[in-house]
C-alpha cells in the first residue's frame, strides 16, 4: 500500500487565491520531508526540505513567501502556494525518507491548475 | 554542482531486455535510485543501491554501479508493455539529509 499520501491529488483555483497541499507519511515518522515541483515532460526540481519543528530549507530561486511550508508533526507536512498565479500551475510531489534505510518514498503528487 | 544525466528515450520490443543508463557527477553520493513514473502519477521506487555496492538484483531488475566512472544502469529483463513509463535516476547523500538530485528521465517505450 501507499507509504506517502498527498491531498488533494488535483486542485483548480482562481488566480490570487492560496492553495494548501498536504503530505502525510503513513507508515513511519519523518523528521524530514521534501517538496518537488515537476513541469510537464520534465524532471523533478527540489523546492525545499521540510524539517519537523523548525523552518524549512529552501533551494536557491524558490520564494519562501510564495511557497509556505509547515511541518507541524512527524507525519504531516503542508505546502501552501500563496497568491497563486497561472505560472504556479504544476505537479507538486513530496517525498519522505525512511530513517535507518536508503528508501525514499514519493507521494502520488498534486496537480495544481491556476486559472 | 551535482548533476545527473540520462538518455531521454529508449524503445524496445516486448520480451527483450531494456538497459537504461545514467551518469552522475557527485562522487560523495551515498544512494542511487531508480524510480518509475507513469502518466499523471507520482514516482514509484523501483530499487536503490548503496554506493559501496556494485550490483543489486530484484526479480526482473538488475542495477549495476560503476563508481569509478560514476555510471549507473538499470536492466529490465523480459520487458513488458506495462513497463512503458518514464524512468528517473536519482542520487542522494547521507549525511546530507537525503537531498535528492534527479536526472531528466528516460522514456521507455515497449513495442508489442
Amino acid at each position: 500500500g501507499a507509504v506517502v499520501s498527498q491531498h488533494p491529488s488535483r486542485v483548480i483555483c482562481k488566480s490570487g487565491t492560496s492553495v494548501k497541499i498536504e503530505c502525510r507519511s503513513l507508515d513511519f515518522q519523518a523528521t524530514t520531508m521534501f517538496w518537488y515541483r515537476q513541469f510537464p515532460k520534465q524532471s523533478l526540481m527540489l523546492m525545499a526540505t521540510s524539517n519537523e519543528g523548525s523552518k524549512a530549507t529552501y533551494e536557491q530561486g524558490v520564494e519562501k513567501d510564495k511557497f509556505l511550508i509547515n511541518h507541524a508533526s512527524l507525519t504531516l507536512s503542508t505546502l501552501t502556494v500563496t497568491s497563486a498565479h497561472p505560472e504556479d500551475s504544476s505537479f507538486y510531489i513530496c517525498s519522505v525518507h525512511k530513517g535507518g534505510s536508503g528508501e525514499l518514498f514519493f507521494g502520488e503528487g498534486s496537480r495544481l491548475t491556476v486559472l | 554542482g551535482e548533476d545527473v544525466e540520462q538518455s531521454l528515450f529508449l524503445s524496445v520490443r516486448e520480451g527483450d531486455s531494456s538497459v537504461i543508463n545514467c551518469t552522475y557527477t557527485d562522487s560523495s553520493s551515498t544512494y542511487l535510485y531508480w524510480y518509475k513514473q507513469e502518466p499523471g502519477a507520482g514516482l514509484q521506487l523501483l530499487t536503490y543501491i548503496f554506493s559501496n555496492m556494485d550490483m543489486k538484483q530484484d526479480q526482473r531488475l538488475t542495477v549495476l554501479l560503476n563508481k569509478k566512472d560514476k555510471h549507473l544502469s538499470l536492466r529490465i529483463a523480459d520487458t513488458q508493455t506495462g513497463d512503458s513509463a518514464i524512468y528517473f535516476c536519482a542520487e542522494a547523500q547521507n549525511p546530507g539529509g537525503f537531498k535528492t538530485i534527479f536526472g531528466a528521465g528516460t522514456r521507455l517505450f515497449v513495442k508489442a
